[in-house]
């Protein structure tokens, strides 16, 4: 059993550009979230999906964050117009989420973005 | 609203000491599950322990522990004998079973073990 994956592990960009990274759960897993690390701090939710339904965004998920999760398998979360303060760890997880319990969420390795 | 606090922003001690991480968390649920994480180095997030809210028998899993106090709100983790290898930044965090979907995290304790 694979843990989940994350791809890229490191995006350096320049302010303005769009970027996207892509995470894969683990197979059987239903949900997958979204969670943003910066130095010092813990993740901060962004967003969730269980199956291919996004259920819930973070208000620190602003116009220039869209998250998809098409087939409800990998994800991709794009960032438009970069800005300095986007750089961080970008965390996803995923869980297999039973009805109205609040599961385990294993984490992936992360995707480290520098906005230069 | 939910919220974790950990006090302690950075812990040192030396090989073979036990050392105590303090996990303190608000919530207006009844129904809650409090996890505990550990960062290494390498970045990646490990899963620790998961507990819910009508579970406070406390837990040992080799040199871990956990104790769990509704009464003061409290999720406090034990490491007994530490090792260098148990330097990491710890997390705390509390999922709502209102708000299944996501986690809160506590800011992070970083210990550093010496030998």
């Amino acid at each position: 059993d694979t843990g989940v994956s994350q791809n890229p592990r490191h995006k350096i960009t320049k302010r303005g550009q769009n970027v996207t990274f892509r995470c894969d759960p683990i197979s059987e897993h239903n949900r997958l979230y979204w969670y943003r690390q910066t130095l010092g701090q813990g993740p901060e939710f962004l967003t969730y999906f269980q199956n291919e339904a996004q259920l819930e965004k973070s208000r620190l998920l602003s116009d220039r964050f869209s998250a998809e999760r098409p087939k409800g398998s990998f994800s991709t979360l794009e960032i438009q117009r970069t800005e300095q303060g986007d750089s961080a760890m970008y965390l996803c997880a995923s869980s297999l989420a039973l009805a109205g319990v609040a599961d385990t969420q294993y984490f992936g390795p992360g995707t480290r973005l520098t906005v230069l | 609203a939910q919220k974790v606090t950990q006090a302690q922003t950075e812990i040192s001690v030396v090989e073979k000491e036990d050392v105590t991480l303090d996990c303190v968390y608000e919530t207006r649920d009844t129904t809650y599950y409090l996890f505990w994480y550990k960062q290494p180095p390498s970045g990646e997030l490990v899963f620790l322990i998961r507990r819910n809210s009508f579970d406070e028998q406390n837990e040992i899993s080799g040199r871990y522990s956990w104790n769990f106090q509704k009464s003061t709100s409290s999720f406090n983790f034990t490491i007994t004998a530490s090792q260098v290898v148990d330097s990491a930044v710890y997390f705390c965090a509390l999922s709502e079973n209102t708000n299944a979907g996501k986690s809160t995290f506590g800011d992070g304790t970083t210990l550093t073990v010496k030998p």
